[in-house]
């Protein structure tokens, strides 16, 4: 059975950083893309980043590029987004999905949330 | 550009037809992938590629496209459709753009 669970999520202040983990099992993590989803309180989903199944190509969302980083460890079955100068607007479920071949978001983790607030 | 565009709200009837339509230059490029959403639960995927179903969703959902025009059909909606539907896509950067999603309401 697949199953993708995220933690490192929790209440930080503006400007602070987070680091978040997403396990992977079930499934052989270093064939597959990754992608960080997130979705703020009440409203839609929004596509935040992407990491190809070897690490060497990434993609980024305008509004955090420059400040998130992601990274993948393939013996450790593990995808990581690094969150710095986090932001107000940056408080959000953050969700890892797997990618599977038709570009598609197949699996989902059930989330971990990341607060950023004074 | 990479934005995709969503009717904010549709309802039906129990037991017709809805369509939900997501709207943007890159699906003239590449296919779109439907996510249904309930409250407090993680996406889940209900169509994919040209017109494909994940194992374990109903057949009555089907998609389809048209120019930059991707659809969600529900043939006979049930009250477990009643969610938040999202579509998504590539472009050529690398992005995968969300539309902002449609709550359906099925009366």
């Amino acid at each position: 059975e697949v199953q993708l669970v995220e933690s490192g999520g929790g209440l930080v202040q503006p400007g602070g950083s987070l680091r978040l983990s997403c396990a992977a099992s079930g499934f052989t993590f270093s064939s597959y893309e990754m992608n960080w989803v997130r979705q703020a309180p009440g409203k839609g989903l929004e596509w935040v980043s992407y990491i190809s199944s070897s690490g060497s190509t990434i993609y980024y969302a305008d509004s955090v590029k420059g400040r998130f980083t992601i990274s993948r460890d393939n013996a450790k079955n593990s995808l990581y987004l690094q969150m710095n100068s986090l932001r107000a607007e940056d408080t959000a479920v953050y969700y890892c999905a797997r990618e599977a071949v038709a570009g598609d978001f197949d699996y989902w983790g059930q989330g971990t949330l990341v607060t950023v607030s004074s | 550009s990479s934005e995709l565009t969503q009717d904010p709200a549709v309802s039906v009837a129990l037991g017709q037809t809805v369509r939900i339509t997501c709207q943007g230059d890159s699906l003239r490029s590449y296919y779109a992938s439907w996510y249904q959403q309930k409250p407090g639960q993680a996406p889940v995927l209900v169509i994919y590629g040209k017109n494909n179903r994940p194992s374990g969703i109903p057949d009555r959902f089907s998609g389809s496209s048209s120019g930059n025009t991707a659809s969600l059909t529900i043939t006979g909606a049930q009250a477990e459709d009643e969610a938040d539907y999202y579509c998504n896509s590539r472009d050529s950067s690398g992005n995968h753009p969300f539309g902002g999603g449609t709550q359906l309401t099925v009366l």
